[in-house]
């Protein structure tokens, strides 16, 4: 257990509509990265946040924003869903955000539209 | 930007020995190796920084040159237990910013 908790586990929800996934980080840790994996896919870097501050953008579409609050958990909507961006997406938290920090990855959130 | 690993894809048998290899067209600060089990979440391995270090972590080491911006993963006498896909992550610099997982590389152990 990496302590990163991610919910909800599943997603199943229809093209069109908008959904959220919550990501809590480790105890301590300041930053947070959202990834998205596509099926038997490579992780794609959508966003890091650093102590509620966007530190650094990937492959984040339009649709996609994020955000990450006071008591430093993030959440990743996505909207106008497509039938693309199924795909098991994952948080990794890291104590300071540095690219020395080991990054400690929940369970991950799996989308399916349909 | 995305780091390019090779091969893409591995067979072993228990015992034997493979090189996964990451590299970049970017400068590194660091590179990362994580492991992921289908389905599940990458565990971390090992990260390495500029200074051309090596690692050990039981049967599993890692090298770094960051003059040609590579690193490579090696595991020894593997055990079933190895398989999974493996995926560096490269840092271009000591921020954070910039940080990329590579395009990952399948290894599957046999008895």
């Amino acid at each position: 257990d990496s302590g990163v908790t991610q919910t909800p586990k599943h997603l199943i929800t229809a093209t069109g509509q908008r959904v959220t996934l919550r990501c809590s980080p480790r105890s301590g840790d300041l930053s947070v990265y959202w990834y998205q994996q596509s099926l038997d896919q490579g992780l794609q870097f959508l966003i890091q946040y650093y102590n509620g501050e966007e530190r650094a953008k990937g492959n984040i579409l339009e649709r996609f924003s994020a955000q990450q609050f006071p008591d430093l958990h993030s959440e990743l909507n996505l909207s106008s869903l497509e039938l693309g961006d199924s795909a098991l997406y994952f948080c990794a938290s890291s104590p300071s955000g540095a690219s020395t920090d080991t990054q400690y990855f929940g369970p991950g959130t799996r989308l399916t539209v349909l | 930007q995305q780091p390019v690993q090779s091969p893409q894809a591995v067979i072993l048998r228990e015992g034997e020995d493979a090189v996964i290899n990451c590299s970049s067209s970017k400068a590194l600060y660091s590179v990362h190796w994580y492991r992921q089990k289908h389905g599940e979440a990458p565990i971390f391995l090992m990260i390495l920084l500029k200074g051309g270090e090596q690692k050990g972590h039981d049967k599993i080491s890692a090298s770094f040159n960051e003059k040609k911006q590579q690193s490579s993963l090696y595991l020894t006498a593997s055990q079933l237990s190895y398989s999974g896909t493996y995926f560096c992550g490269t840092g271009s610099t000591n921020t954070g910013n910039q940080f990329y997982f590579g395009t990952g590389t399948s290894l599957t152990v046999i008895p």
